[in-house]
């Protein structure tokens, strides 16, 4: 089955401690992203990255990294979380960017206390 | 980042009612996107539509393209409580431009 698979489902840590959602797909896409959702805002783009060892800023990147070592894999580190992390977290991917439809991840609720 | 609107923001309909919710841009695009989030969970894709077409069916889904008003309209006919969701549309302003999401429109249907 494709799926885009993100882990935790849910995440309570604490300012400062550094954290990693994964995220994998099995579908041989090029392109995958990052995204957070908070209400009112909508979904903002964090990073992208458009093939392996190919990654960019998206909107909303300050705070963040990730890296891109194999096709399947895109995580998102937090070095040092904040308050203002806590949020709604999905990754997605598509053959292209753009051009083709996105596969989501169930997403990450994630909560900086 | 230059977002869709959708149009309305919270939509509340019974069941066998048809849906209908709009979406408006500022700039040209490549492709418009309808997606599907059910409470919390990761957004399905629904339906893409290019700059070059008017309309397109998927099912009790009907997605029109007014390029000339830069806006779209997803209708759901025959809606089921099951449809309950948010949806969003989203723009592809070129051929390499990442997904810019609208903010969503929440549908409620009651049985």
């Amino acid at each position: 089955e494709a799926q885009v698979t993100q882990n935790p489902r849910y995440l309570i840590t604490v300012t400062g401690k550094k954290l990693t959602v994964t995220c994998s797909q099995n579908m041989n896409h090029e392109y995958m992203s990052w995204y957070r959702q908070d209400p009112g805002l909508g979904l903002r783009q964090i990073y992208y990255s458009m093939n392996v060892e190919a990654t960019d800023k998206g909107d909303v990147p300050e705070g963040y990294k990730v890296s891109r070592k194999e096709k399947r894999n895109f995580p998102l580190i937090l070095e040092s979380p904040s308050p203002n992390q806590t949020s709604l977290y999905f990754c997605a991917s598509s053959l292209y960017r753009g051009i083709a439809e996105a596969f989501f991840g169930q997403g990450t609720r994630l909560t900086v206390v | 980042s230059q977002q869709g609107e959708e149009d309305p923001q919270a939509l509340s309909i019974q069941e066998g009612e048809n849906a209908t919710m709009n979406c408006s841009y500022k700039t040209s695009i490549n492709n418009l996107q309808w997606y599907r989030q059910n409470s919390g969970r990761g957004l399905v894709h629904l339906i893409l539509i290019r700059s070059n077409e008017r309309e397109k069916h998927s099912g009790r889904l009907r997605v029109t393209l007014d390029t000339s008003k830069k806006s779209s309209s997803l209708l759901i006919t025959a809606s089921r409580a099951a449809d309950t969701a948010s949806y969003f549309c989203a723009t592809v302003f070129s051929g390499n431009t990442p997904l810019v999401f609208g903010k969503g429109t929440r549908l409620s249907v009651i049985a």
